[in-house]
């Protein structure tokens, strides 16, 4: 079974704070790295799908690098506004039938925003 | 709009009974999967189907049944082996099945015992 590590497991933060938090991984047999952001009372949205050692996506205020080699991700939030509260997922692919489409997904970091 | 529809939003199961929670993507998505969420947990896969007519079980199968008869629908059905159904059970597709491909998700049914 995939470990999949979530750190912390819940932020609070003031509007205007930039704040960040971890995703670890298993760093062999890496094929990439999932991020989803999910709101309230509304479905898993997908931000980022990271393959590359070094890697950094942006979106907007977030951000994200991935570091393969040592097993662990780091979504970035820029200046945080209430909407940013939600709960924020990785998952990691692994091996299922012939390719690796199966995602182990981490336990979450809640983030609430506080205005 | 393209998305995923996951019905019905709650559902009751008497004890002994069979349920079924239906998913209907229109995004024209190869794969699709259902995942099983409980309090304090990260989304555990249940089955996945890479293509119509195939599925294969995930880390949780036992106790649930699929099928794949048409591109958009993937129906779970939550049988009467399953002794802890009480979840909140998540549709998701992508447009094919990789390490690679963002997966979409519905908004979820909350099944509940009676």
């Amino acid at each position: 079974i995939l470990n999949v590590e979530q750190s912390p497991q819940s932020l609070h933060v003031q509007e205007g704070d930039s704040t960040n938090f971890t995703c670890s991984f298993p760093s062999s047999n890496f094929y990439a790295l999932h991020w989803y952001r999910w709101e309230t009372a509304k479905s898993p949205e997908a931000l980022f799908v990271m393959t590359l050692n070094g890697d950094e996506k942006k979106k907007g205020r977030i951000s994200a690098t991935l570091n393969t080699k040592e097993g662990y991700s780091y979504l970035y939030i820029k200046g945080s506004q209430p909407e940013d509260s939600a709960t924020y997922l990785c998952a990691f692919p692994n091996a299922g039938g012939t390719s690796y489409g199966k995602l182990t997904f981490g336990q979450g970091t809640i983030l609430t925003v506080h205005p | 709009d393209g998305g995923i529809t996951q019905s019905p939003k709650y559902l009751f199961r008497k004890e002994g009974q069979n349920v079924t929670l239906s998913c209907e993507q229109n995004l024209n998505h190869d794969a699709m999967y259902w995942y099983r969420q409980d309090p304090g947990q990260g989304l555990r896969l249940i089955y996945y189907s890479q293509i119509v007519n195939d599925f294969q079980k995930g880390d949780i199968a036992e106790g649930y049944s699929v099928s794949r008869e048409k591109k958009e629908s993937f129906p779970l059905t939550v049988t009467s082996a399953q002794k802890n159904p009480t979840a909140f059970y998540l549709c998701a597709s992508s447009t094919s099945y990789g390490e690679n491909q963002p997966q979409h998700f519905g908004d979820g049914t909350r099944l509940s015992i009676l």
